[in-house]
């Protein structure tokens, strides 16, 4: 089957670093998402990997590693408005998404 | 970016009745959206997946009478829930997406009420 486990819950410092991991295992591989989801709020987009690397956006990094089915989400310089879920999703072979439970990620000052 | 609407943002109703939610995408032509529930502290569940002008794909497990899919055109589809229940009590959140490889865009989500 399907499937995409990452950590249920996270705490970090204001100002800090977090690495938020994902593993995965599909039926084939189109790309791996990120996204941010504020309580009470809907999903926006992060970042999208599909090749092997590291991707920076600003203070937000996601890497990707196809052949140990992995990825992380990197935060840098913690602010509050980061505390959130983190959705990891990967597309499988039909171009579906398969998405994780979601990493809570608590930030504390 | 693009932007993908919702209406309405939250809805009360009476169980026994029908709710129409719609998802419009504002600026772009979505080939294929996406009707998705979220229960408290979960994450989001896959109800169906829709393309313009074809019959919704459900997933397991959701009752495609009951959960009405309709994607009439590029931009709007609409989920009807029929004979709401207080279990069917949730948020309701659609995505879009232009093309096959791309990422999805959220609305912000129809939070349903059902008394």
């Amino acid at each position: 089957g399907q499937n995409i486990d990452q950590p249920t819950e996270m705490t970090a410092t204001e100002g800090a670093i977090v690495q938020i991991n994902c593993t995965y295992q599909t039926s084939g591989f189109n790309g791996l998402f990120w996204y941010q989801q504020h309580a009470g709020e809907a999903p926006t987009f992060l970042s999208y990997n599909v090749l092997d690397g590291l991707e920076e956006k600003g203070r937000f990094s996601s890497f990707l590693s196809r052949s140990k089915g992995y990825s992380y989400l990197l935060l840098k310089e913690l602010q509050m408005k980061d505390s959130a879920s983190y959705l990891c999703a990967v597309m499988d072979s039909n171009y579906q998404l398969i998405w994780g439970a979601g990493t809570k990620l608590i930030i504390k000052p | 970016g693009a932007v993908v609407s919702q209406h309405p943002s939250w809805v009360i109703c009476k169980s026994g009745t029908s709710v129409k939610i719609e998802c419009r995408s504002l600026d772009f032509q979505a080939t294929t959206m996406f009707w998705y529930r979220q229960f408290p502290k979960q994450s989001l569940m896959l109800m169906a997946t829709s393309n313009e002008g074809s019959k919704a794909t459900y997933e397991q497990g959701v009752e495609k009478d009951k959960f009405l899919i309709n994607h009439a055109s590029l931009t709007l589809s609409t989920l009807t829930v029929t004979s709401a229940h207080p279990e069917d009590s949730s948020f309701y959140i659609c995505s879009a997406k232009a093309g096959l490889v791309t990422e999805q865009y959220f609305g912000p989500g129809t939070r349903l009420t059902v008394t």
